[in-house]
């Protein structure tokens, strides 16, 4: 069975100041993996997702993420955040063959002025 | 590209009443589409999986008598919870997969936030 866990349910960090949120998941096939981002009372949007080919994948707004087989891992990165990245942000994960997402719990990204 | 649509984006209803909540694939052809429900603070729940042309395929747990379920068209979903009651109340998210090369990835609506009194 799939599962996702988001290491980290708050994040604080300070503006300009660099962040990573962690992602574990286990699955014994391939998989797609994704970052979504949730501002309050909205919908998500999608940050990036890794398919296949580069293990290093860049999304939008700054963020990045790098694919580690071997520590099943897509720990999502940015090198300056902004007061406008504070958010909660979801991992999620799919395998082939099978439409249905996982998500892990969230974590929570503060950023203080 | 891939936008999701849903309306309405809140809605207040009396116990025992029905709401229906639309979800609209506004720029491709969705042949899936999903229903998610969020509580506060925590992560999306899958309610069901929509196939258009098709019944929907429910998760464990999930009525569906209750959080009925019509996909007829290829860019519309509706959810319809039948005779509401106050646990009902809820953030409802909706997602639609597109064919083709994007069709790893759900692209998600921004949300229904239903209240019953």
């Amino acid at each position: 069975a799939q599962s996702v866990t988001q290491l980290d349910s708050q994040v604080p960090v300070f503006e300009e100041a660099p962040v990573e949120l962690r992602c574990n998941y286990s699955s014994s096939v391939s998989v797609y993996l994704f970052w979504y981002v949730q501002y309050p009372n909205q919908g998500l949007q999608l940050l990036l997702k890794y398919l296949s080919g580069s293990t290093l994948v860049k999304g939008i707004n700054g963020f990045e993420a790098e694919f580690n087989k071997s520590q099943t891992s897509f720990h999502l990165r940015k090198p300056s955040v902004h007061i406008s990245d504070t958010a909660e942000y979801f991992c999620a994960v799919r395998s082939g063959g099978y439409n249905k997402l996982i998500f892990g719990a969230g974590t929570r990204l503060a950023v203080h002025p | 590209g891939a936008v999701v649509s849903q309306h309405p984006s809140w809605v207040i209803c009396k116990s025992g009443t029905s709401v229906k909540i639309e979800c609209r694939s506004l720029d491709f052809q969705a042949t899936t589409m999903f229903w998610y429900r969020q509580f506060p603070k925590q992560s999306l729940m899958l309610m069901a999986t929509s196939n258009e042309g098709s019944k929907a395929t429910y998760e464990q747990g999930v009525e569906k008598d209750k959080f009925l379920i019509n996909h007829a068209s290829l860019t519309l979903s509706t959810l319809t919870v039948t005779s509401a009651h106050p646990e009902d109340s809820s953030f409802y998210i909706c997602s639609a997969q597109p064919p083709g090369p994007n069709g790893e990835t759900q692209y998600f609506g921004p949300g229904t936030r239903l209240l019953v009194l």
